[in-house]
């Protein structure tokens, strides 16, 4: 069964950083390109940033402004987003996310249960 | 950047209707086109991709069709389970756009 786990969630005041981490079990992580969505309360999700199964292809969200950056451990089968200079705007649920090709841009067939992270004085 | 829009923002129907959600994209885009269902407090589910193609283990009362800059999303039959809000996304070049979502209720 395929599992997505974040953490690394949590408050954080404005300026400050934080990691997530995403866990991947039950499929091959490293034969799989992966994603960072968030999700603002009541709003729709967002993407942030997307990474190449060898984590050689990078490409982020034009809003993020080089503040987040996004990794990968594929001999722990593992994701990361090192979020700098947090801002109110930032508040979200942030979920991993799996592409469903192993090729190509396509969509997300799995998803994580999601992490909250909260910047407020 | 390629903006897509839903429409409705809220809709609300009885169980057994026939449904429709509709997403516009400010540019042609077939058929990089997925659905999702999402459930309060859950991930968003993939329900369809490629514009049209349904996902293994979704109910085949879930359809959806389109082209160009216009694609829908339909429920045959609603059922109680399908309470959910909807999100179109686009995809293409690494680069990843939702829709703003469809929120859909029991009246």
């Amino acid at each position: 069964e395929v599992q997505l786990v974040e953490s690394g969630g949590g408050l954080v005041r404005p300026g400050g950083s934080l990691r997530l981490s995403c866990a991947a079990s039950g499929f091959t992580f490293s034969t799989y390109s992966m994603n960072w969505v968030r999700q603002a309360p009541g709003k729709g999700p967002e993407w942030v940033s997307y990474i190449s199964s060898s984590g050689g292809y990078i490409n982020n969200a034009n809003s993020l402004e080089g503040r987040f950056t996004i990794s990968r451990d594929n001999a722990k089968n593992s994701l990361y987003l090192q979020m700098n200079s947090l801002r109110a705007e930032d508040t979200a649920v942030y979920y991993c996310a799996r592409v469903r090709a192993k090729a190509g841009t396509d969509s997300f067939d799995y998803w994580g249960q999601g992490t909250l992270v909260t910047v407020s004085s | 950047d390629i903006q897509m829009t839903q429409s409705p923002s809220t809709l609300s129907a009885s169980v057994g209707d026939r449904v429709t959600i509709t997403c516009r994209a400010t540019q042609k885009i077939h058929p990089w086109l997925a659905w999702y269902q999402q459930k309060p407090g859950k991930a968003p589910r993939l329900l369809i991709s490629d514009a049209s193609n349904l996902e293994s283990g979704v109910p085949s009362r879930f359809s959806a069709t389109g082209s160009g800059t216009e694609f829908t999303l339909t429920i045959s039959s609603l059922q109680p389970d399908d309470i959910a809000t909807y999100f179109c996304q686009h995809y293409n070049n690494y680069l990843y756009t939702f829709g703003q979502g469809t929120k859909l209720e029991i009246k």
